[in-house]
């Protein structure tokens, strides 16, 4: 059974602090790694795609980056501000084209 | 251009009834995809449709639930005899293409329907 883990569950943060957070997915048959980004009382938003070991995103203050031979994935928030509160979830596609979803890390952060 | 809609949004419905769930994907994707959040918990893949055919139906209960994309017109999740443990929140996304195809499709997500089961 293919599974997908995120860490932590959830995570508190100071505003202005900077944080990170973990996607940990099967090391072996990778085709695709996305993260999405889950307002409360809204639906989920791509942030992201990623596809080579060592890819590298970066969309303003959040960047991600991939690492296929271990098989986890890392979510970077610079400076974070209230309006980056949200569950932020990753998907794993395997070669078989399958799309497994983590379960998230919600991320509150505290004025 | 108008993204994923769903309706409706909120659904309130006794044990036993039926509840038809519609989902409009973007305008030029063909392939749809329904999720359920239960109460507490991440989302679950229910199943993959493309016009007219279910492609990956591996997270759908095999009682009481069917899902159809015709031809023409939304797509629908169809829960017959609703019981409490059905009341979710469920999501439908679009894609323009099939993962199977390029890996990298991401998936675009209407605003949700929310099930209550009194």
């Amino acid at each position: 059974i293919l599974n997908v883990e995120q860490s932590p569950q959830s995570l508190h943060v100071q505003e202005g602090d900077s944080t990170n957070f973990t996607c940990s997915f099967p090391s072996s048959n990778f085709y695709a790694l996305h993260w999405y980004r889950w307002e409360t009382a809204k639906s989920p938003e791509a942030l992201f795609v990623m596809t080579l070991n060592g890819d590298e995103k970066k969309k303003g203050r959040i960047s991600a980056t991939l690492n296929t031979k271990e098989g986890y994935s890392y979510l970077y928030i610079k400076g974070s501000q209230p309006e980056d509160s949200a569950t932020y979830l990753c998907a794993f596609t395997d070669s078989n084209y399958q799309l497994i979803w983590g379960a998230g890390t919600k991320l509150i952060i505290k004025p | 251009n108008a993204g994923v809609m769903q309706n409706p949004r909120h659904l309130v419905r006794r044990r036993g009834q039926e509840a038809r769930l519609r989902c409009s994907p973007m305008k030029g994707h063909s392939h749809v995809y329904w999720y359920r959040q239960l109460p507490e918990e991440g989302l679950k893949f229910m199943v993959y449709l493309q016009k007219e055919n279910i492609i990956d139906e591996s997270g759908m209960p095999k009682e009481r639930f069917s899902a159809e994309f015709p031809k023409e017109g939304p797509s629908i999740l169809r829960i017959q005899q609703v019981v409490r443990g059905d009341s979710a929140a469920y999501f439908c996304a679009s894609s323009p293409g099939r993962l199977q195809v390029t890996s990298t499709d991401t998936q675009y997500f209407g605003p949700g329907t929310r099930l209550t089961v009194l």
